[in-house]
């Protein structure tokens, strides 16, 4: 079965910790995106990655880091930095970025900062 | 800048017809793409409008007009079931959701 696998559906974590969300896709796409969804903001774009090792910043970027070193796989760290991780986190891939091509999502990771 | 405008909630009956409008302006257009989210789940595809017009897919239908920069969704013979968020977006960005709400 293809598709995008996020772990875990729930994390919890202390302030001041960084923490890895991890996405992983089996569809063979080149893009892949993660997204931030808080209540009434619909999805914002954290980062996006077009190919193998190059990544962009989305509209939030500033307290997320990234990394693409295999085109299945594009991990998300929160970090410390991150005023106010808590959130459900989506990440989504597409055969490429842009030209018309839909947006697959995973699950989803809830992830709560106390 | 970017926006993608939506209204926020909606209510409608079982069996009614519902129409969910976006307005959009973007600095770039790859096609409108309507997207339905269950509470707590992913969201997932809809439909896909790149040139002027009506598609219709089943009880889902969507329309675009570029040089508006408008877009509906139209539901319809509304289901209990259909009771979600209904997400705008010119990839990669999307609007802030329309919450339908399907009452019997």
């Amino acid at each position: 079965d293809g598709g995008i696998t996020q772990s875990p559906k729930y994390l919890f974590r202390k302030e001041g910790q960084n923490v890895t969300l991890s996405c992983e896709q089996n569809l063979n796409h080149d893009a892949m995106y993660w997204y931030r969804q808080d209540p009434g903001q619909g999805l914002r774009l954290i980062y996006y990655s077009q190919i193998v090792n190059d990544f962009q910043k989305g509209d939030i970027a500033e307290g997320y880091s990234v990394s693409r070193e295999k085109k299945e796989s594009f991990p998300l760290t929160v970090t410390s930095a991150q005023k106010n991780p808590t959130a459900f986190y989506l990440c989504a891939s597409s055969i490429v970025a842009g030209e018309g091509y839909e947006q697959y999502f995973g699950p989803g990771t809830r992830l709560t900062v106390t | 800048g970017q926006n993608i405008d939506q209204p926020t909630e909606m209510t409608a009956t079982e069996g009614a017809i519902v129409q969910i409008n976006c307005t959009y302006q973007t600095s770039g257009f790859n096609g409108l793409f309507w997207y339905q989210q269950h509470a707590g789940e992913a969201p997932t595809f809809l439909s896909y409008n790149v040139l002027d017009g009506l598609e219709e897919k089943g009880r889902f239908s969507s329309f675009l007009s570029r040089s508006k920069g408008y877009s509906y969704l139209l539901l319809k013979e509304l289901q209990m079931k259909d009771s979600a968020s209904y997400l705008c977006a010119v990839l990669p960005i999307f609007g802030k959701g329309t919450t339908l709400s399907v009452s019997s």
